[in-house]
């Protein structure tokens, strides 16, 4: 009974491959989100889901696009994957915009 | 943007020993939210503390809104309470969590 969950847990590609990831919440919310962290730990949000529909999107590059097919699932596609891809995506839900976030275990992503 | 500003950015305690971690914000906030990343890299919500105090166990935060900054208290220490603790607050008007670099915290035995 995972709140949210992410599959997979790991990921490791060439560069230049698509790969997607997914993400579920079984907590009734209505926003989810997408998160990156780099490196050095730093955490900063890409994408913010509100009933399906897109509500913020950071500055991120074309090559990732968000896809809610209903409220409970967010899934994150990347195409033509970089080196600077590498990090781990973490996904988030929250009843409201304010309300406490609730993350998944993340996502390693490594790039080859 | 906001400005979130955590300190120490990196702490050693001997087991046993409390300590006090703070987080300042630049700008008013609806959210604020404490995690701990534990070494296998899950976050885990430690409390949702926009404004007032809490209490869990060891672990009890504040929050002062007026004055902009939150503390979160560790006391008697476990090893198992070491990791990374972010603070992560959502800016008045907005609606994602922006966060703090972390304070990284190695209990030793």
């Amino acid at each position: 009974d995972t709140a949210v969950s992410q599959t997979p847990k790991y990921l490791v590609t060439q560069m230049g491959n698509d790969k997607s990831i997914k993400c579920e919440q079984n907590l009734g919310h209505d926003t989810m989100y997408w998160y990156k962290q780099d490196s050095k730990k730093f955490l900063k949000i890409m994408f913010s889901y509100n009933n399906k529909e897109l509500i913020i999107n950071e500055t991120v590059p074309n090559r990732f696009s968000p896809k809610s097919p209903d409220k409970a699932h967010l899934n994150l596609h990347i195409n033509s994957l970089e080196l600077g891809d590498s990090a781990v995506y973490f996904c988030a839900s929250s009843q409201d915009r304010v309300n406490t976030q609730y993350f998944g275990p993340g996502t390693r992503l490594t790039v080859l | 943007g906001i400005q979130v500003e955590q300190s120490p950015p990196d702490l050693i305690l001997q087991e046993g020993a409390n300590s006090t971690l703070r987080c300042n914000f630049s700008d008013s906030v609806n959210n604020l939210q404490w995690f701990h990343q534990n070494p296998w890299g899950q976050l885990i919500n430690l409390f949702y503390i926009p404004s007032g105090t809490k209490q869990n166990g060891r672990l009890s935060a504040t929050t002062v809104a007026t004055e902009r900054y939150s503390l979160l208290y560790i006391s008697s220490s476990q090893t198992t309470d070491s990791g990374v603790y972010f603070c992560a607050v959502v800016p008045s008007g907005y609606s994602t969590l922006t966060f703090g670099k972390g304070t990284m915290l190695l209990v030793s035995p």
